[in-house]
C-alpha cells in the first residue's frame, strides 16, 4: 500500500515564475492537507482540500492555490514566486472524519528559487 | 508571539541518555498533541499523539500533556543514534467535522544521539 507521494522531488524556478507540485493521497484517504516547512522551523498550514473544495486556509496570501481532483489527488499552485517561496512543500493526508492526528506525510518537493 | 514555542536546541546526547523533549503553547482550544519525527529530507513521521491531558507510553517514548500549564513533553529512554533526528510538536483545535485537521507545528528540536 503506498503512502503519500508527491512529485517532483526538488526543482528550482526563478523569481515571479509560477510552480505547481502535486500530491497524491494514501490508499483510502480523501482529504489532503499542504505545509509550507523552511528551512530550520516547523511546517506551516497552506491549506486543506475535502471534496474538491478549500475547506481551511492558514495564513497564505492568494499567490498559493490548490486543486483536488475527483480521485482525490491535489496540486499546489503558487505564482509570482518570491526568494521567500523557497521551502520543503509538504502534502498530508488522511480520511475522511478521521482526527487530524491521523495525517499521514510525504517526503515532500523541495523548492529552491533563485 | 508564536501559537506554539519548541526550543531548538540543537540537543546533543550520548547513547543510553534520557532525552526530555517540550513544547509550551497559548491556545488553549487546542485537544490533541502529537509528537513527529523528522529525518534529514524526509517527512514527518507521527511518534505519538495524546488527548487532553495525561501520559502515554509507547515502548521507549512517553508522551505527557499538562494542559493547565499548556505545556507538553517528550521523553524518550535509553536513546540509541537511530533515534537521531528533528522532533517536531504539533496541536490540533477542532473536534470532529470535515474541518478538523489542522496542525499547528512546534519550530522543531534537533536531536543528535552519539555512540
Amino acid at each position: 500500500d503506498a503512502g503519500v507521494t508527491q512529485s517532483p522531488t526538488h526543482l528550482i524556478k526563478t523569481r515571479g515564475q509560477q510552480v505547481t507540485l502535486r500530491c497524491s493521497p494514501k490508499s483510502g484517504h480523501d482529504t489532503v492537507s499542504w505545509y509550507q516547512q523552511a528551512l530550520g522551523q516547523g511546517p506551516q498550514f497552506i491549506f486543506q482540500y475535502y471534496e474538491e473544495e478549500e475547506r481551511q486556509r492558514g495564513n497564505f496570501p492568494d499567490r498559493f492555490s490548490g486543486h483536488q481532483f475527483p480521485n482525490y489527488s491535489s496540486e499546489l499552485n503558487v505564482n509570482a514566486l518570491l526568494l521567500g517561496d523557497s521551502a520543503l512543500y509538504l502534502c498530508a493526508s488522511r480520511g475522511r472524519n478521521r482526527g487530524g492526528y491521523e495525517q499521514y506525510f510525504g517526503p515532500g518537493t523541495r523548492l529552491t528559487v533563485t | 508571539q508564536k501559537e506554539v514555542e519548541q526550543d531548538p536546541g540543537p540537543l546533543s546526547v550520548p547513547e543510553g541518555a534520557i532525552v526530555s523533549l517540550n513544547c509550551t503553547y497559548s491556545n488553549s482550544a487546542f485537544q490533541y498533541f502529537m509528537w513527529y519525527r523528522q529525518y534529514s529530507r524526509k517527512g514527518p513521521e507521527l511518534l505519538m499523539y495524546t488527548y487532553s491531558s495525561g501520559n502515554k507510553e509507547d515502548g521507549r517514548f512517553t508522551a505527557q500533556v499538562d494542559k493547565s500549564s499548556k505545556y507538553i513533553s517528550l521523553f524518550i529512554r535509553d536513546s540509541q543514534p537511530s533515534d537521531s533526528a528533528t522532533y517536531l510538536c504539533a496541536m490540533s483545535a477542532n473536534a470532529g467535522g470535515t474541518s478538523y485537521g489542522k496542525l499547528t507545528f512546534g519550530q522543531g528540536t534537533i536531536l543528535t544521539v552519539h555512540p
